[in-house]
């Protein structure tokens, strides 16, 4: 089975523009969650999409948004890009079902914001 | 609200010696576990997880964790260090609520560093 795969891998921004990563998910996993990992905060939860419908959020501001679509692909977006928007975005796929809890992660994609 | 405590941010053992990576975790309800693993310029691989069953999990690459309610801890072990071990750790903690929770709280990172 094909892992998590994200894309892009690499991404250089200036600050105000605007960004979308795209993720897709583990064959048959229907929640996709991103997480944001930087040197200061760590790994911090974004949010989680479950069949299209956003079901958890973190505690981010409204310029990051997302995304999931019928096949449970899923995107990511922030706007009005800042400096402090540098990290790794990492996204992961779980079946989404309850019962158990693990995600699987991409490689990730490295925003750098200049 | 969740939260995990990883006692020390840098490990340094030598190969063959005993590795402990420490995490005490705080939760209002029965938790969901797991230890993760990241290598330079990768994702997280999940190394193991607990999941209110067996309180001694093993997982992958030889590691184990025990989860101790009492201390409400979950440290991971591995009996003998391989310079393949070298990358950063993270535990991570989620509830055991019955509905549907897939938000991860991890921990600040254990970076080990094995010594030939």
């Amino acid at each position: 089975k094909a892992g998590v795969t994200q894309t892009p891998r690499y991404l250089i921004k200036t600050r105000g523009q605007q960004v979308t990563l795209s993720c897709s998910p583990i064959s048959g996993h229907r929640s996709v969650s991103w997480y944001q990992q930087t040197p200061g905060q760590g790994l911090q939860f974004l949010f989680e999409y479950f069949s299209e419908t956003q079901r958890n959020k973190g505690n981010f501001p409204g310029r990051f948004s997302g995304r999931q679509f019928s096949n449970s692909r899923s995107e990511m977006n922030v706007s009005t890009l800042e400096l402090g928007d540098s990290a790794l975005y990492l996204c992961a796929s779980s079946w989404g079902g309850g019962q158990t809890y693990e995600q699987y992660f991409g490689p990730g994609t490295r925003l750098t914001v200049t | 609200a969740q939260s995990v405590t990883q006692l020390g941010s840098h490990v340094s053992v030598s190969e063959g010696a005993l590795v402990l990576l420490r995490c005490n975790y705080s939760s209002s309800v029965p938790p969901y576990l797991f230890w993760y693993v990241q290598y330079p310029n990768q994702g997280l691989q999940l190394l193991l997880k607990y999941t209110s069953a067996a309180t001694l999990v093993k997982g992958i690459n030889g590691f184990e964790a025990e989860f101790k309610k009492s201390e409400t801890s979950f440290h991971l072990t591995k009996p003998s260090a391989h310079m393949s071990d070298a990358a950063e750790y993270f535990c991570a903690v989620t509830r055991n609520s019955g509905g549907s929770n897939y938000k991860l709280t991890f921990g600040k990172g254990a970076l080990l560093t094995v010594n030939p």
